[in-house]
């Protein structure tokens, strides 16, 4: 069956451009998490979703980071003012409920490169 | 959320069992023991996970002991395809908001031919 979808698969911004990535969870899936992983490190975690109320962004590591899920779906990661620090994979991830005991399925990732 | 020590990396010999330790030793009652692992250039994939008893699926195993400070992954015939970080987390559930996994550096199992 269909995973979690996340595209473009591979980004390359300018120091200072605006990017927006884009994640696809399974359909029906009630909540939805983007990570952020540095080479070499652990996914760490930006945000969360139930539907479509963004109810923790506490991982978010700046103001230039906004995430939106208007109608429940389909969730996009923006990052404004791209810095060379941003460089990384961006994992999207679902669940069918949410709590604990549903298990989240990631995407493969954006990977972001910022030169 | 609690946190987990695990070995940074461990081999094993294809078509043997794997045996992933994972201490946990500040656990509460209600959290999960979960178990991703992660290949090269791909998202984490979902192995298994339990509370209090142990589980058993097409994957794996997971055997957590009775006071719950320590559990270990079972991968019964290990093959090359199971090279990958293996990281083992808590995940609390307590109704709260975001019920999120926290990642450490997990262990990188080398399954050697």
């Amino acid at each position: 069956g269909a995973g979690v979808s996340q595209s473009p698969r591979y980004k390359v911004a300018k120091r200072g451009q605006d990017v927006a990535l884009r994640c696809d969870p399974i359909s029906g899936h009630v909540s939805l998490f983007w990570y952020q992983q540095a080479l070499g490190q652990g996914p760490e975690f930006l945000t969360y979703f139930q539907n479509e109320a963004q109810l923790d962004k506490s991982g978010l590591p700046s103001d230039r980071f906004f995430a939106e899920r208007p109608e429940g779906s389909v969730s996009t990661l923006k990052i404004q003012r791209t810095q060379q620090e941003d460089s990384a994979v961006y994992l999207c991830a679902s669940s069918l409920g949410q709590g604990a005991n549903s298990p989240l399925h990631f995407g493969n990732g954006t990977r972001l490169t910022v030169t | 959320d609690a946190k987990t020590t695990q070995p940074p990396s461990m081999d094993c010999a294809e078509g043997r069992a794997a045996n992933l330790p994972c201490n946990h030793s500040t656990i509460s009652g209600n959290e999960y023991v979960y178990w991703y692992r992660q290949i090269h250039s791909q998202g984490p994939q979902y192995i298994i996970h339990g509370l209090k008893n142990n589980e058993t699926n097409e994957m794996a195993s997971l055997i957590i002991t009775e006071d719950r400070k320590s559990s270990t992954l079972i991968l019964p015939h290990a093959t090359l395809r199971d090279t990958a970080v293996y990281y083992c987390i808590v995940r609390l559930s307590d109704g709260g908001a975001t019920n999120k996994l926290i990642f450490g550096t997990g262990t990188l199992l080398a399954v050697q031919p």
